[in-house]
């Protein structure tokens, strides 16, 4: 059982803006530990697309977004596109387990 | 990006052992940490464990200690995972992928493979 929560689906109309949430506690997120998110796409190597909660790598549109506020973070997509349908997972840190973490994931579908 | 030497499927019996490898992107192993993760079906990504090869180094989740071993082999750029005791809680896609510190207390994960599905099954 994946130890941040995620809701299992979110969708959108293509040009529309989906957010995915991404909740945990104050032994990870709220303690100050950075939030990062990945896009997996079936039978393609997962992609890191936000780090240090509001960080973009290079390559990354703009359309994507991070923010982090208390014990939770989330990750917003503008200008929804077809190739943005993917499963999307947050990670952080967790002092009480003295590991990385991951989100349940969740499945974005655009219509 | 990193590349897993092996890519595709693997079956194996309950009680073998697994072992994956994978190499770095450009450049010697000199220059990257490499962390092991895996995924099972309908659940989220877990974090195995990291290898330094530089300082030969490497750090194991509490969950898999005792049983998960790296090895890199620096005339091949190659390092390895080797995960024993393999039950049917293993079945998965395994990752490698290369990290970086963040500087507050968490890494990321830049480069992932590809992924090799396994299975353990009788």
């Amino acid at each position: 059982q994946s130890v941040l929560t995620q809701p299992p689906s979110v969708s959108g109309a293509p040009g529309q803006t989906v957010t995915i949430s991404c909740t945990g506690t104050r032994t990870n997120i709220g303690g100050y530990y950075s939030v990062h998110w990945y896009q997996r796409i079936p039978g393609k190597a997962p992609r890191l697309v936000m780090y240090g909660n509001d960080k973009r790598p290079s390559g990354v549109p703009d359309r994507f977004s991070g923010s982090k506020y208390g014990t939770s973070a989330s990750l917003a997509i503008t200008g929804l596109q077809a190739g943005d349908e993917a499963e999307y997972f947050c990670q952080s840190y967790d002092s009480g387990l003295g590991g990385s973490i991951f989100g349940s994931g969740t499945n974005l579908t655009v219509l | 990006q990193v590349q897993m030497v092996q890519s595709g499927s693997v079956v194996l019996k309950p009680g073998s052992s697994l072992r994956l490898s994978c190499k770095p992107p450009r450049g010697t192993l000199t220059s990257y940490r490499l962390s092991w993760l895996r995924q099972a079906p309908g659940q989220g990504p877990e974090w195995m464990g990291r290898t330094t090869p530089a300082v030969g180094e490497s750090r194991d989740a509490q969950k898999f200690q005792g049983r998960i071993f790296f090895s890199a082999d620096k005339t091949t750029s190659t390092v390895h995972m080797e995960l024993r005791g393999l039950t049917s809680d293993d079945t998965a896609t395994y990752y490698c992928a290369t990290d970086r510190w963040f500087g507050d207390g968490t890494y990321y994960f830049d480069s992932w493979a590809q992924g090799t599905q396994v299975t353990v099954s009788s």
